[in-house]
C-alpha cells in the first residue's frame, strides 16, 4: 500500500553513463515532483509536473529529463552522469501545486 | 524568490527536555507552511502543516508549531523529547500564488539535525 514508490533504492554507476529512476504514486494525485538532496541534506526542487505542464528549475542541467507516461508516473532520466550528480533523489506527489506533498523513499545515486 | 532559514543546524538535547526549532521565511504574500521529519535512512514524512485558521497547529508525535505572521516565523515545539525523535527536521514554504508560485515546489530550509541523548 505504498503511496509513493521509487526504484531503484540504490544506484551505483560510472561517470558518463545514462540512468533512469522510476517513480509511481497510487494516491490519485495530479502533481508530481523530483527533488535532489545533497550530501549536506539540503533539499532542492528539480522539476514539478502538473496537468502535463512541466516546470523546470533553471539550475538543473539539461542532462536531466523527466518523463511522465501517465499521471501516476514521473520518471527521471539522467544522461552523461557526473560525479556531482551523486545525491539522494526524492520523488513526491500532491493533489495540486499547493497541497501537502508526499515523498517517496528516495534513490541514493553514487557516481564513481 | 522565497527563502527559508532554520537557525540551528545541529541541536543536542537530553531525553525529556523541551524542544524549539526556529524557522523564518522571506516572502511577502500568503504561504502554506510545513514541517517535515527525516529519520535516519528514511524518507521525509509530514509532521504538521499550516494553511489557514488557528496559528497554533498540532502534528503527529506530540509536535506543534506556531505561525506568527508578523515575524514570518513557524517554529516547531515539543514539550518533552524522546530518543526516537533523533532525526533531521525541515521547515518548508509554499507560496500561494499561481504566477509562478506553487509550481516552484516547496522551498526547504537547510534542516536541523536533532540528536536526543538517552
Amino acid at each position: 500500500d505504498t503511496a509513493v514508490s521509487q526504484t531503484p533504492k540504490y544506484l551505483v554507476t560510472q561517470m558518463g553513463n545514462d540512468k533512469s529512476i522510476k517513480c509511481e504514486q497510487n494516491l490519485g494525485h495530479d502533481t508530481m515532483y523530483w527533488y535532489k538532496q545533497d550530501s549536506k541534506k539540503f533539499l532542492k526542487i528539480m522539476f514539478s509536473y502538473n496537468n502535463k505542464e512541466l516546470i523546470i528549475n533553471e539550475t538543473v542541467p539539461n542532462r536531466f529529463s523527466p518523463k511522465s507516461p501517465d499521471k501516476a508516473h514521473l520518471n527521471l532520466h539522467i544522461n552523461s552522469l557526473e560525479l556531482g550528480d551523486s545525491a539522494v533523489y526524492f520523488c513526491a506527489s500532491s493533489q495540486d501545486l499547493l497541497e501537502t506533498q508526499y515523498f517517496g523513499p528516495g534513490t541514493r545515486l553514487l557516481v564513481l | 524568490a522565497q527563502s527559508v532559514s532554520q537557525h540551528n543546524h545541529h541541536v543536542i538535547l537530553s531525553e525529556a527536555a523541551s524542544l524549539e526549532l526556529g524557522c523564518n521565511y522571506s516572502y511577502g504574500g500568503t504561504v502554506n507552511l510545513f514541517w517535515y521529519v527525516q529519520y535516519p535512512g528514511q524518507h521525509l514524512q509530514l509532521l504538521l502543516k499550516y494553511f489557514s485558521g488557528d496559528p497554533l497547529v498540532k502534528g503527529i508525535k506530540g509536535f506543534e508549531a506556531e505561525f506568527i505572521k508578523s515575524k514570518f516565523s513557524f517554529n516547531l515545539r515539543k514539550p518533552s523529547v524522546q530518543w526516537s525523535d533523533t532525526a533531521e527536521y525541515f521547515c518548508a514554504v509554499n507560496p500561494l500564488t499561481y504566477s509562478g508560485g506553487g509550481a516552484d515546489g516547496l522551498t526547504f530550509g537547510k534542516g536541523t539535525h536533532l540528536i536526543i541523548q538517552p
